[in-house]
């Protein structure tokens, strides 16, 4: 079934630095994917999104560009704060069940310390 | 525009109790999400509803978990007896559209099983 792959955490890095979150993800078709953050004591919110092959997705200086040939959909930003610090969920939604709830991938867990 | 809204917030039982827990979607919203989300792993759906129909319930313990949404709007989840391993956060999330139009989630509610 479809399934998306995040890598481990904890990251943890000092403000201004760059972050990479490598997240993979399986399935037939074409999802579309997603980013969602969730701050410590609040609801997941969608940080960004990207529903078809070479989009790139962008929001509060977070990016991720759908690559089709290695199925991934890595979150990047050039220079992080420390109001970053949370929890990141990469997820899909399949393509061929419009409407089907997302899938989630384990979280990966940013600390940024100044 | 209000959010997603549940509650309680927090609640702590012993294995074997039952509890139960309220989600208030957004308004007009006709597709309505449980999720279940254990420590260090992404969240999980255990229930969709479309209006006040289930459309997937493939992954909830029916033996013990058990949810409604009577007249389509608020919706009510149920453990009965719990165990240890129900443990969670239970995120409620809604979608205009079957996730057309995105998905909104809940702060969700923490339960403890001891």
């Amino acid at each position: 079934g479809d399934s998306v792959t995040q890598m481990e955490g904890p990251v943890t890095l000092s403000e201004e630095a760059f972050l990479t979150i490598n997240c993979t993800y399986t399935a037939t078709g074409y999802p579309s994917l997603f980013w969602y953050v969730q701050y410590p004591g609040e609801g997941l919110q969608l940080l960004l999104k990207a529903t078809k092959a070479d989009d790139k997705g962008s929001n509060k200086g977070f990016e991720a560009t759908y690559r089709k040939e290695t199925t991934s959909f890595h979150l990047e930003k050039g220079s992080v704060q420390v109001s970053d610090s949370a929890v990141y969920f990469c997820a899909l939604s399949p393509p061929d069940q419009a409407g089907t709830a997302l899938i989630f991938g384990k979280g990966t867990t940013l600390s940024v310390s100044s | 525009e209000a959010g997603v809204a549940q509650s309680p917030r927090y609640k702590i039982i012993e294995k074997r109790q039952s509890v139960a827990f309220w989600c208030n979607p957004i308004s007009g919203h006709a597709t309505l999400y449980w999720y279940q989300q254990i420590l260090g792993q992404g969240p999980k759906l255990l229930i969709q509803f479309q209006n006040n129909g289930v459309v997937d319930d493939s992954q909830l313990p029916k033996d013990r978990f058990s949810a409604e949404r009577l007249k389509g709007v608020d919706s009510t989840l149920k453990i009965q007896p719990a165990k240890l391993e129900d443990s969670a956060v239970y995120l409620c999330a809604s979608s205009p559209n079957r996730g057309g139009s995105g998905w909104f989630f809940g702060p969700g509610t923490r339960l403890t099983v001891l």
